[in-house]
């Protein structure tokens, strides 16, 4: 079993539209969760992060995390074509620096206008 | 502020042939990785240094693969010889070695096929 599980999609939407992308995960150590986007042809990019439990919230995006469920959310609100990418989530054991990611495989997103 | 860069973006080989990947990480980024993507799939660590060492090097093939991060700057990955297997996208990224956070900035990226 993989520590960290996504459904690869692909997920199709119409312009506007609310997008909900998940993944669960089955290593308690995980403390900080992360998303990033990522292009056709381009590297991952850090879209936002969350230390431990809780919401957070930037712009059309919102990230949630629920330890007691081992489950994370990405919210994007008023979806946009420019919203097209593939979404991965990440997790990283501990704190200090050079911690090893843990990918999820990545959602593949397309917002159609 | 220029990025990560990788060359070449684009290798096609065939089969047992030797391939080389080249990364410039951002300057002044003391880590610096190596990450394996194939299709459909989240990138998976290969290799990290911390400057010239390299403190995480469980995941590497050890039989075919190796790298260099010569000076603590530039690194180079290599395969020798090349299966059919290692056809994937082969990304690099660097990171300030920061407490926290520790964000990686990746590169674009080395898209490997193997013939």
């Amino acid at each position: 079993q993989k520590e960290v599980e996504q459904d690869p999609g692909p997920l199709s939407v119409p312009e506007g539209a609310i997008v909900s992308l998940n993944c669960t995960y089955s290593n308690s150590a995980f403390q900080y969760f992360m998303w990033y986007r990522q292009y056709s042809r381009k590297g991952p990019e850090l879209l936002m992060y969350t230390y431990s439990s809780g919401n957070k919230e930037d712009g059309r995006f919102t990230a949630q995390v629920d330890k007691s469920s081992k489950y994370i959310s990405l919210f994007i609100r008023d979806s946009q074509p420019s919203d097209s990418a593939t979404y991965l989530c990440a997790m990283i054991g501990r704190e200090t620096s050079g911690s090893r990611l843990t990918f999820g495989e990545g959602t593949q997103l397309t917002v159609n206008p | 502020e220029a990025g990560v860069v990788q060359s070449p973006r684009y290798k096609i080989i065939e089969k047992k042939q030797p391939v080389a990947f080249w990364c410039n990480p951002i300057s002044g980024h003391n880590t610096l990785y190596w990450y394996l993507q194939n299709l459909g799939q989240g990138p998976e660590l290969l290799i990290r240094y911390e400057n010239e060492e390299a403190v995480d090097d469980s995941q590497l093939p050890k039989d075919r693969f190796s790298a260099e991060r010569l000076k603590g700057v530039d690194s180079t990955l290599k395969i020798q010889p090349a299966e059919l297997g290692d056809s994937a996208v082969y990304l690099c990224a660097s990171s300030s070695g920061l407490r926290g956070i520790n964000e990686q900035f990746f590169g674009p990226g080395t898209r490997l096929t193997v013939l």
